[in-house]
């Protein structure tokens, strides 16, 4: 079964251009999360859905941010304007709540850099 | 707020000897996950070990097992023997519970690099 995938895997941008970062879910799963990770602040979950709904976004650091899940087995994570200060490792994780154990799988991240 | 915490920044270890990482959290809760993840240099985490806070057994997979100690908020991982593989970041994790509204918000410390010299 394939994992998470993302793309892209890179990004290099100028700081005011749009960003879309991309997410295919684990097929069956209906938990799908947005994490950003950086030297300063670690790993920061940003929000996340459950059956495409999002539950929890209080962790987008400001309106630049926006999430969406069309449907089960796609999301995007889009900034606008970008920033200097965005540049990071965004992943994108999934789960099925019902296997209770809590386990994460995780995409391989998109590394974005803001010039 | 949960907090966890790995106070080692950097670890390093001799092939095929074993070294322990360490981990302390804060939570006020009785029911909660535990884990451990890895992150090579390719960036993907990657379970390593959970432990759920109700077992009072420890978890163990293979070359890896923990030391959970819930009175203490402490949850140590241990590899056995080593190997360049090993070589990763190291990041423990909390889950408040696997359930409601705080499902896979996870917590994770600030993680150790772990060395592996051969």
């Amino acid at each position: 079964d394939a994992g998470v995938i993302q793309s892209p895997r890179h990004e290099v941008t100028e700081m005011g251009q749009e960003v879309t970062l991309r997410c295919k879910p684990i097929s069956g799963h209906d938990y799908l999360f947005w994490y950003r990770q950086t030297m300063m602040r670690g790993l920061e979950l940003l929000i996340y859905f459950n059956n495409n709904v999002p539950i929890d976004d209080s962790g987008m650091p400001e309106d630049r941010f926006s999430a969406k899940m069309p449907n089960a087995s796609f999301s995007t994570l889009k900034i606008q304007p970008s920033e200097p200060r965005d540049s990071a490792v965004y992943f994108c994780a999934s789960s099925r709540r019902d296997s209770n154990t809590g386990e994460l799988f995780f995409g391989e991240g998109s590394r974005l850099t803001v010039l | 707020a949960q907090t966890v915490t790995q106070s080692q920044p950097e670890m390093s270890v001799q092939e095929a000897e074993t070294v322990t990482l360490s981990c302390t959290y804060d939570t006020s809760e009785s029911d909660y996950y535990l884990f451990w993840y890895k992150q090579p240099p390719s960036r993907q985490m990657i379970l390593v070990i959970r432990q759920e806070a109700y077992k009072q057994q420890n978890a163990t997979e293979n070359r890896f097992s923990v030391n959970f100690q819930k009175a203490a908020k402490s949850f140590s991982l241990k590899i056995s023997d080593s190997q360049l593989g090993d070589a990763a970041m190291y990041f423990c994790a909390y889950l408040k519970d696997a359930g409601g509204t705080s499902y896979g918000k996870l917590t994770f410390g600030q993680g150790t690099i772990l060395t592996v010299h051969p």
